[in-house]
């Protein structure tokens, strides 16, 4: 089992340019969601997926940010344009029927530096 | 609005010491509780709590439920340097699942 893979591992980039940060979910898994982590407000959900369909994205903090998940074995999360507080640890996760008896793995996540 | 309270914020003990930590939650149709321990990267699952008073275990490490006051504990007995992490608890709602702060643990040798 891979596990959840994500990429890239860290990313520098100059305010204004646009960021894509990708996952690849645990074959198998139905749900996929992505959060954002920082030292003020923790872990938070941002988008989440159930059989490719966007389900809940009350999360995602501006039009700034957008997600896709084109197919069971790809996702995108995708900020343009980037701006410094968007500085973060951007977690994908991936379960099978959304949770429920299933815990939720995490890939290794993108540190994202915005300067 | 669902709320996962964690506490202590953190804590440092030696070796050998004895951890208990507390998760309280607010949320509506709750279904699990989970707790992770978070190192240097991803969240990697400990535990998934659904019932009151039925106790789980992992080696040094257990966890129980109590659904009536709302809470969970997580202990870890005989710590060693490698349990040295920040410990996630998270309340599942529906298909969400709303993470408390974190507790950081540290263990000195």
């Amino acid at each position: 089992d891979a596990g959840v893979i994500q990429s890239p591992r860290h990313e520098v980039t100059e305010m204004g340019q646009e960021v894509t940060l990708r996952c690849k979910p645990i074959s198998g898994h139905n749900s996929l969601f992505w959060y954002r982590q920082t030292m003020m407000r923790g872990l938070e959900l941002l988008i989440y997926f159930n059989n490719n369909v966007p389900i809940d994205d009350s999360g995602m903090p501006e039009d700034r940010f957008s997600a896709k998940m084109p197919n069971a074995s790809f996702s995108t999360l995708k900020i343009q344009p980037s701006e410094p507080r968007d500085s973060a640890v951007y977690f994908c996760a991936s379960s099978l029927v959304a949770i429920r008896g299933s815990p939720l793995h995490f890939g290794n996540g993108t540190r994202l530096t915005v300067t | 609005e669902d709320k996962v309270v964690q506490s202590p914020l953190s804590l440092v003990v030696h070796e050998g010491d004895t951890v208990t930590l507390n998760c309280s939650y607010e949320v509506t149709n709750f279904r699990s509780l989970l707790w992770y321990k978070q190192e240097k990267k991803a969240p990697t699952f400990l535990f998934m709590l659904t019932s009151s008073g039925i106790e789980k275990k992992s080696g040094r490490l257990s966890s129980i439920l109590d659904k009536k006051e709302l809470f969970s504990i997580l202990n870890i007995t005989a710590t060693q340097t490698g349990d040295s992490a920040v410990y996630l608890c998270a309340v599942e709602n529906d298909y969400k699942l709303s993470f408390g702060a974190g507790t950081t643990v540290t263990v000195r040798a």
